[in-house]
Formats: C-alpha cells, sequence, structure tokens
C-alpha cells in the first residue's frame, strides 16, 4: 500500500467553478502535510502548507484530518492558469512522501 | 531570486555507460535531496545529505547508484552501468530543513 494515495482525476472543470479533493496517507506518524503544485514538464513547487485548523491562501483552502487521515485542497473560482497537477506530499520521519498526483483541467 | 540548477537537462545515453548529474543547491541551503519520477511511480526519494553528509540513501539502487556532495555548492548523483528502466526526470532539491524544498528543474534522462 502506498503511503500517500490520490485520485489522479483528471478533473476537467469550466472557468470559475470550484474544485475539490482529496488525499489518503497511511501512517499515522506523519508530521506535517503540504501540497505541491507540478506544471507539465517542470518541477514540483510549494503550494501551501496544511494544518490541522485548516488554512487558506486566496483562492486555496486546505483541511487536514488527522483522525481519518486525508487532506483535501479546494480551489474556488477556478482560473485557466490552475490546470496542474497537485501532489498531496506527508513528512514522515524527515522524508517527504509524495502522491501521485490529481490532475486539474480548467477550461475556458 | 537564487534557485537550484541541475545539469545536463537533458542526456540521452546507451545502457551500459556512466551517467553523472549534478545540482547545485541554493547557496545557504543545508540540505540537498534527490528524487527520481516515472509515470509509473511517481516522485520517490532516492538520497538525501545535510551539511554535506549523507543522511538516507534507502531509497537508491546501490549496485549501480552513487551520490556525492564534494562540497556545499556541489551534489552529483551517478549511475554506472546505466540501464533503459533508470529512465526518468530526476531531480534535486535543497531546503534548510525537509518541511521546505525548493526544486531544481531536473535531469531527462533517456537510456536506449
Amino acid at each position: 500500500r502506498k503511503e500517500v494515495e490520490q485520485d489522479p482525476g483528471p478533473f476537467n472543470v469550466p472557468e470559475g467553478a470550484t474544485v475539490a479533493f482529496n488525499c489518503t496517507y497511511s501512517n499515522s506518524a506523519s508530521q506535517s502535510f503540504f501540497w505541491y503544485r507540478q506544471d507539465c514538464r517542470k518541477e514540483p513547487k510549494l503550494l501551501m502548507s496544511v494544518y490541522s485548523s485548516g488554512n487558506e491562501d486566496g483562492r486555496f483552502t486546505a483541511q487536514l484530518n488527522r483522525a481519518s487521515q486525508y487532506i483535501s485542497l479546494l480551489i474556488r473560482d477556478s482560473k485557466l492558469s490552475d490546470s496542474a497537477t497537485y501532489l498531496c506530499v506527508v513528512n514522515i520521519r524527515s522524508k517527504l512522501s509524495f502522491g501521485a498526483g490529481t490532475t486539474v483541467t480548467v477550461r475556458a | 531570486d537564487a534557485r537550484v540548477t541541475q545539469t545536463p537537462r537533458d542526456k540521452v545515453t546507451e545502457m551500459g555507460q556512466e551517467v553523472t548529474m549534478r545540482c547545485q543547491p541554493i547557496l545557504g541551503h543545508n540540505t540537498v535531496f534527490w528524487y527520481r519520477q516515472t509515470m509509473m511511480q511517481g516522485l520517490e526519494l532516492l538520497a538525501y545529505f545535510r551539511n554535506r553528509a549523507p543522511l538516507d540513501d534507502s531509497g537508491m539502487p546501490k549496485d549501480r547508484f552513487s551520490a556525492e556532495m564534494p562540497d556545499a555548492t556541489l551534489a552529483t548523483l551517478k549511475i554506472q552501468p546505466s540501464e533503459p528502466r533508470d529512465s526518468a526526470v530526476y531531480f534535486c532539491a535543497s531546503g534548510l530543513r525537509t518541511d521546505t524544498q525548493y526544486f531544481g528543474p531536473g535531469t531527462r534522462l533517456t537510456v536506449l
């Protein structure tokens, strides 16, 4: 079983729509949590950290549920530039474990 | 704008050849990571260093892969001999701690 599992998608949404997706992690000793964004043929870049209390960064909202061991990301008012693969990332014993990614395509 | 640099950006080689990939971490970052990304396996940690000392290389095939940091400004990943299954994108990342990592643009390796 993989340490971090994500729905690969793709999620195809129109501009302005809201899109949300989750990931689950298997190791309850996981210390910290993140969403990274990866554009096609580019390197991953940190999008945001995820805190137990939930956090927002502009149109992006991340939530963590430690009891159920899942993390979510919600994108409001989608833009064409949000089209990317979103990687769920978990810090387990000082090493980052990456999910396979959820692909989001925003269409005009 | 400080960035992690990697060379070469693309490498095509034949099976059995030696491949060396280089990474220059962001100045001042004391932790360097090597990852491999494939469609099948996603992003996998191969090895990482802190203050130039190898901390973990459990993700790396030991028989053919080696990673070193000759100095604070250079990390290398070597494959000898290379095999077609090594074809992947190899990313280097640096940071001050595990939580915040800055990735380089990657080396796209094709082994024929």
